[in-house]
């Protein structure tokens, strides 16, 4: 058990530009999550996805975002046409069964210049 | 909306004594609660949790509080130690089918001096 990887640790990219960033989860997990946490603040939820169905949106997740999780283990969360809003850490976290915390990776954090 | 509210920023305690770190939550039909400790450049790492249906919950040094009537919890870490020094959130979920979507506070910073 390796835990909840990301990469990259860390994206600096230009305004406009497109960005991916994977999360590899505990292999056992089939409930994967997406999380954004800007300073100050703490983690606000996107996306979940229970094996490679994804189940939930949140507003936050403009046209500008998709995720995936093509065979319900790795996941990629792609940003389009980044913006400066978007700079923050994002955080993908695992989880076996409903109802229990998640074991969340180190995040990758984007900056937008 | 903010469901989930931290009101202290940071929190300074001398090591030994015992930290308490608050929460309050505005949606009634929260029924799950957790706190996550986060050192610097690493994700969240999940400490301890509570089920609605508990008033307490014990876990070595750590010991989370429910009130509901009052939509508070409260985390109290005795004796506290320079390790514990780390950013605190507490989260809370309710349970819709057989999903947990995690609203989370915007974190205490404990800082146990030595």
């Amino acid at each position: 058990d390796t835990g909840v990887s990301q990469d990259p640790r860390h994206k600096i990219t230009k305004r406009g530009q497109n960005v991916t960033f994977r999360c590899d989860p505990i292999s056992e997990h089939n409930r994967l999550y997406w999380y954004r946490q800007t300073l100050g603040q703490g983690p606000e939820f996107l996306t979940y996805f229970q094996n490679e169905a994804q189940l939930e949106k949140s507003r936050l997740l403009s046209d500008r975002f998709s995720a995936e999780r093509p065979k319900g283990s790795f996941s990629t969360l792609e940003i389009q046409r980044t913006e400066q809003g978007d700079s923050a850490m994002y955080l993908c976290a695992s989880s076996l069964a409903a109802g229990r915390g998640y074991t969340f990776g180190s995040g990758t954090r984007l900056t937008v210049v | 909306d903010q469901q989930v509210k931290q009101n202290s920023p940071s929190l300074s305690v001398q090591e030994g004594r015992i930290s308490i770190l608050n929460c309050d939550y505005t949606n009634s039909m929260f029924d799950y609660f957790l706190w996550y400790k986060k050192y610097p450049a690493e994700g969240p790492t999940f400490l301890i949790s509570i089920s609605s249906i508990k008033d307490k919950n014990e876990d070595g040094r750590f010991t989370v509080f429910l009130n509901k009537s009052a939509k508070h919890l409260s985390l109290h870490i005795v004796p506290s130690q320079p390790g514990d020094s780390a950013v605190y959130f507490c989260a809370a979920s309710a349970t819709l089918n057989n999903f947990n979507k995690f609203y989370f506070g915007s974190g205490t910073k404990l800082n146990v001096k030595p």
